[in-house]
């Protein structure tokens, strides 16, 4: 079992959708939840990150946490074109930080 | 404030060969983390380096090592390269103190081997 599994989609909403974006992971003791965005060609950067059960909203963006089902998600609200990226769940279950394989999202126009 | 930054961008080499990597981190961070990505695997951790000490380690083989000196700057080598081997090797800076703390990466380092 891999430590951060996602769908590796490709996932497909169109603009102003909700974009819904999975991650599971196996290490009980993590603490620490983030989402990164990779744009083709670039490297990833932060959009978010949660440590508490529940959800945490930042415009358009909200992660959810679960921890008693190891269970985040992030969630995009009116997706825009611009936010076609792959979307990498992390988790850091000490001062490591391991990344899913990441969901590629398109915003179709 | 300066990036990450990593150098070489883009090399080939053939296999058998081995490869240096460079990375230099965000002033006043200590730690450096290298990760592989290659298409549908997404980031592989291959090692974390902490104040010129290997604090953790992926689950590479020993042809893949590192190392940091005293001014956070980090190397990385591949020796006896292989085809598998291709990929983009990123590497990530923070202060590596924190649980939650953003990771700063570079641009990336591109090896193809042929």
């Amino acid at each position: 079992q891999k430590e951060v599994e996602q769908n590796s989609g490709p996932l497909s909403v169109p603009e102003g959708a909700i974009a819904s974006l999975n991650c599971t992971y196996s290490d009980r003791g993590s603490q620490s939840f983030f989402w990164y965005r990779q744009y083709s060609g670039k490297s990833p950067e932060l959009i978010m990150f949660i440590y508490s059960n529940g959800d945490k909203e930042d415009g358009r963006f909200t992660a959810q946490l679960n921890k008693a089902s190891q269970y985040v998600s992030l969630l995009i609200r009116d997706s825009q074109p611009s936010d076609s990226a792959t979307y990498l769940c992390a988790v850091n279950p000490g001062l490591l930080v391991r990344f899913g394989a990441g969901t590629r999202l398109t915003v179709k126009p | 404030k300066a990036g990450v930054t990593q150098t070489p961008r883009y090399l080939i080499k053939t296999r058998g060969q081995q490869v240096t990597l460079s990375c230099s981190p965000i002033s006043g961070h200590r730690s450096v983390s290298w990760y592989q990505q290659t298409p549908g695997q997404g980031l592989q951790f291959l090692f974390e380096y902490f104040s010129e000490t290997q604090r953790n380690k992926g689950n590479f083989p020993g042809r893949f090592s590192g190392r940091q000196f005293s001014n956070s700057r980090s190397e990385m080598n591949v020796s006896t390269l292989e085809l598998g081997d291709s990929a983009l090797y990123l590497c990530a800076s923070s202060t590596g103190l924190a649980l939650l703390e953003e990771l700063f990466f570079g641009e990336g380092s591109r090896l193809t081997v042929l």
